[in-house]
């Protein structure tokens, strides 16, 4: 069984510039969760991906969007990127969320560094 | 609101201590899940444990134990007999239907443990 992998593990970008981010989810799952982390703090949800469609935002602007394609593989891309992007951005993969019960497995993660 | 509060920033004990982690947890749903996860320097989630609100049973795996206890919203880690390896951020977290999507996380605690 593949855990969750990411793409790339780090990143270096200079503010206004855009980014796209990679997640491949664990076998057999098909939502796929985006959580920011800034250093120091716990993860922040972002958005999930439910069979390529957004089932659920957490309170970040439009400039983060993202992807969900058929093998339920994801990206999440960040326009015009501002220095407090800067974080370990995590993605997580689980079974159908239902009821809350939402055991998510995550990858190592992207650490994102706007200079 | 759902909101996760882990009070400990930071604790430090010298190998073979017994530690416990605090986990304090607000959410007006009936139906809930919590869990704890570990990160590691690597900056991977490693899942722990998964609890749901209507099994109050606390449960030993190893060295580890969690206490859950509806009355006072908490739901406690301990680590008996801790060694280097456990050092780590420990993070508690919230699901439900009121939180959507998301895994709420708590910010850290920070457990250093020494030879």
């Amino acid at each position: 069984e593949t855990g969750v992998t990411q793409s790339p593990t780090h990143l270096i970008k200079t503010r206004g510039q855009q980014v796209t981010l990679r997640c491949s989810s664990q076998s057999g799952h098909n939502t796929v969760s985006w959580y920011q982390q800034a250093l120091g703090q716990g993860p922040q949800f972002i958005f999930q991906y439910y069979r390529e469609e957004e089932n659920g935002r957490g309170n970040f602007p439009p400039r983060f969007s993202g992807l969900q394609f058929p093998n339920y593989s994801s990206e999440l891309n960040v326009n015009a990127l501002e220095l407090d992007d800067s974080a370990l951005y995590l993605c997580a993969s689980s079974l159908a969320w239902r009821d809350g019960d939402n055991e998510q497995f995550f990858g190592p993660g992207t650490r994102l560094t706007v200079l | 609101a759902q909101k996760v509060t882990q009070a400990q920033t930071e604790i430090s004990v010298v190998e073979k201590e017994d530690v416990t982690l605090d986990c304090v947890y607000e959410t007006r749903d009936t139906t809930y899940y919590l869990f704890w996860y570990k990160q590691p320097p690597s900056g991977e989630l490693v899942f722990l444990i998964r609890r749901n609100s209507f099994d109050e049973q606390n449960e030993i795996s190893g060295r580890y134990s969690w206490n859950f206890q509806k009355s006072t919203s908490s739901f406690n880690f301990t680590i008996t007999a801790s060694q280097v390896v456990d050092s780590a951020v420990y993070f508690c977290a919230l699901s439900s239907n009121q939180a959507g999507t998301a895994l709420i996380f708590g910010k850290g605690t920070t457990l250093s443990v020494s030879s």
